[in-house]
């Protein structure tokens, strides 16, 4: 069975520093990764999908990488702000036909100004 | 548009009442899913549907019943819930597997069942 974990669990950080968010995998079977935003209360923001084929995706002061072989994703933000502030949520894709997600439990995080 | 729309954005019900969560896109994914949250937990996939059809029921109890009228709506049909079925109901959509993957979520659903 999948299982997905996410370290730290919670991360606060001054405003403006770089930081990184850790996702691991147990089965290296997947088919992509996605990252997403969720805000309290709210639903997921998807802000990054990274193909089994790819190592690594960008999308502005965001970039994720992606090693499956060792079961591992990082997600850098780079110049953190205060709206950055979120819980960051990893998910893989166990299937090709479709999109059966299995989620890690996220990252919480708070960038003060 | 990257927009999938879910209604009613709160819900409140008995445990003897019969209501209905529904879901829209119009993004032509032919791909829905639904989604449970608990309270400070990650989404856990409920339903898959493929082409207007179920594919995938992850053992749902028969008290959460799913339709899809067609490829652009989703319902989740809801009678006799228990308390503990309180959660944040997520749906999504997506183009397929593969390079068409990307899952994009709706606002969800707050559910509380009384």
């Amino acid at each position: 069975k999948q299982e997905v974990t996410q370290i730290p669990a919670a991360l606060s950080v001054p405003e403006g520093e770089n930081l990184v968010l850790n996702c691991s995998f147990t089965d290296s079977a997947i088919y992509n990764l996605q990252w997403f935003r969720q805000d309290p209360g709210k639903g997921l923001t998807s802000l990054l999908l990274i193909q089994s084929s790819q190592r690594e995706q960008t999308s502005g002061r965001l970039n994720a990488s992606l090693d499956k072989s060792s079961g591992r994703s990082t997600l850098y933000i780079a110049a953190s702000q205060p709206g950055d502030s979120a819980t960051y949520l990893c998910a893989v894709n166990r299937n090709n036909a479709g999109n059966m997600l299995t989620f890690g439990g996220g990252t919480r995080l708070m960038v003060k100004p | 548009d990257t927009e999938v729309t879910q209604t009613p954005k709160h819900l409140v019900m008995g445990m003897t009442n019969k209501k209905s969560l529904k879901c829209e896109q119009h993004m032509g994914h032919r791909a829905m899913y639904w989604y449970k949250q608990k309270a400070k937990k990650p989404p856990e996939l409920m339903f898959v549907y493929s082409y207007e059809k179920l594919s995938i029921n992850e053992s749902v109890p028969s008290r959460f019943s799913p339709e899809c009228p067609n490829s652009s709506l989703l319902n989740l049909h809801l009678h006799a819930l228990q308390p503990e079925d309180s959660a944040l109901y997520l749906c999504a959509s997506s183009q397929g597997g593969g390079r068409r993957g990307e899952a994009f979520f709706g606002q969800g659903t707050r559910l509380t069942v009384v």
